[in-house]
């Protein structure tokens, strides 16, 4: 079975940093780019990140643009976020999300449940 | 700043047809954008309905369509049913590695 599953979501105050983790199983992790999409509470969906297939491209939203860094261990199937210089906005839930990996096919086909992350004093 | 344009809300008799639209704030949505819609009920994960403008993903009921109205992408319910009451985002891929999400559309079924 395809599955992803985040992990790391927490509570943590203004200013500090967290590294979120999305684990891989049931495909070829190492063929598909990978995405971080966020919603805060009674929001809709925001895109926050994106990594190719072998880590070489990033890229990110303005909005967290040199406090975010997002990459990958295809030795552990594994996607990261890391998270520094915390704000109140940044409080959402992170999902991870998988991209077909042929060309042209721009879509987020495969979710994770996703990890919580509350930013708070 | 790109803005990517939903209706807020939407309201659909059961049996009834919806067509929910997916625009620009600057421009018109073509097939270029590869929109994509995706449903979400309250707590869960995305789920992903439609891709490349009209293609179902797998497991998705014929009765949802997608397609180019004009100059927005466009998403169709034939037959809405009780559990479509969902809220339904687009996405657009604008080139660079830049995707922008719609601010989402609340159908309700009633």
């Amino acid at each position: 079975e395809v599955q992803l599953v985040e992990s790391g979501g927490d509570l943590v105050q203004p200013g500090g940093s967290l590294r979120l983790s999305c684990a891989a199983s049931g495909f070829t992790f190492s063929n598909y780019a990978m995405h971080w999409v966020r919603q805060a509470p009674g929001k809709g969906l925001e895109y926050v990140s994106a990594v190719s297939s072998n880590g070489g491209s990033t890229f990110y939203a303005n909005s967290v643009k040199g406090r975010f860094t997002i990459s990958r261990d295809n030795s552990k199937n594994t996607l990261y976020l890391q998270m520094g210089s915390l704000r109140a906005e940044d409080t959402a839930v992170y999902y991870c999300a998988r991209r077909p990996g042929a060309p042209n096919y721009y879509y987020m086909d495969v979710w994770g449940k996703g990890a919580t992350v509350t930013v708070s004093s | 700043q790109t803005v990517v344009t939903q209706e807020p809300s939407f309201s659909v008799s059961p049996g009834g047809t919806v067509t929910l639209t997916c625009g620009l704030s600057s421009g018109s949505v073509s097939t270029n954008y590869y929109p994509s819609w995706y449903q979400q009920t309250p707590g869960q994960a995305p789920r992903t309905l439609m891709y490349r403008t009209n293609t179902r993903s797998s497991g998705v009921p014929d009765r949802f369509s997608g397609s180019i109205l004009g100059n927005k992408a466009a998403l169709t319910i034939t037959g809405a049913q009780a559990d479509d009451e969902s809220d339904y985002y687009c996405v657009l891929y604008m080139g660079s590695g830049i995707w922008v999400f719609g601010g989402g559309t609340k159908l309700t079924v009633l």
